[in-house]
C-alpha cells in the first residue's frame, strides 16, 4: 500500500523567497505518480503539479516545481518567489494504482508567507 | 481543466438525520470519487464510482453511506443517519489527464 509522509506541520517564509515543502513516499509499484494540491483557508483543493515516476525531467508549473528524487523516494514541492496568496495547506498525494485510481494523501504542511 | 460544482456549500443537520450531498461535473464523466476531510486532518478516500456502480470503497464507507447517479449527470452521496463524527468537508473529484483528479469546492457538513 502507498504511504505518503509530510514531516513539516508548518513552514514560514518571507514574501519573494523560495520555499521547499517535503514529501516522502513508499510504494511497491514500478510506475507511479506524485501530486501536490493546495488548500487555502476557503477549503477547496487546488491541483498544482504532477510528476510521473518515469518522467526524466522535474515537472514545473509556473512558480511551482517538483524536486523528484526516486532513489530517496522524495517529491518535494519548491515554490519560488513566494507570494502572500501562497499561504495555505499543501498536500502531497499518490494514486493507489495506475489508471483512474484513488489518491492517498499526506497530512499536509501549513505554509505561511509573511510580508 | 474539468470543472465540478458541489451543493450545498454548507449543510448543518441534526444527529440522526439524513443528508444528501450533490456533485455536478460540467462535462460528462463516467468516473467519480468522494473524499472526506475531517477538520484539521488529511483527505481520506471514501468511494469511487464508475459507470453507475461502486468500483472501490474504503473502510470508512459503511452501510450509512450510499452513492447514486440519479439522473445521468449529477452524483449524490447520501448519509442515512448522521453522527457527530460525520462532520467534515466532503469533496467530489473527477479524473483529468495522467491520473490527475480535479476536486470540487466541497460541502462542509456540520452535525449537531
Amino acid at each position: 500500500a502507498q504511504k505518503i509522509t509530510q514531516t513539516q506541520p508548518g513552514m514560514f517564509v518571507q514574501e519573494k523567497e523560495a520555499v521547499t515543502l517535503d514529501c516522502t513516499y513508499d510504494t511497491s509499484d514500478q510506475s507511479y505518480g506524485l501530486f501536490w494540491y493546495k488548500q487555502p483557508s476557503s477549503g477547496e483543493m487546488i491541483f498544482l503539479i504532477y510528476q510521473g515516476s518515469y518522467d526524466e525531467q522535474n515537472a514545473t508549473e509556473g512558480r511551482y516545481s517538483l524536486n523528484f528524487q526516486k532513489a530517496r523516494k522524495s517529491a518535494n514541492l519548491v515554490i519560488s518567489a513566494s507570494q502572500l496568496g501562497d499561504s495555505a495547506m499543501y498536500f502531497c498525494a499518490m494514486p493507489r494504482g495506475s489508471g483512474y485510481s484513488t489518491l492517498t494523501f499526506g497530512k499536509g504542511t501549513m505554509l505561511l508567507v509573511s510580508p | 481543466e474539468p470543472e465540478v460544482t458541489q451543493t450545498p456549500s454548507h449543510q448543518v443537520t441534526q444527529m440522526g438525520q439524513e443528508v444528501i450531498l450533490r456533485c455536478v461535473p460540467i462535462s460528462n464523466h463516467l468516473y467519480f470519487y468522494w473524499y472526506r476531510q475531517i477538520l484539521g486532518q488529511k483527505v481520506e478516500f471514501l468511494v469511487s464510482f464508475y459507470n453507475n456502480e461502486i468500483s472501490e470503497k474504503s473502510e470508512i464507507f459503511d452501510d450509512q453511506f450510499s452513492v447514486e447517479r440519479p439522473d445521468g449527470s449529477n452524483f449524490t452521496l447520501k448519509i442515512r443517519s448522521t453522527k457527530l463524527e460525520d462532520s467534515a468537508m466532503y469533496f467530489c473529484a473527477i479524473p483529468g489527464s495522467t491520473d490527475t483528479q480535479y476536486f470540487g469546492p466541497g460541502t462542509r457538513l456540520t452535525v449537531l
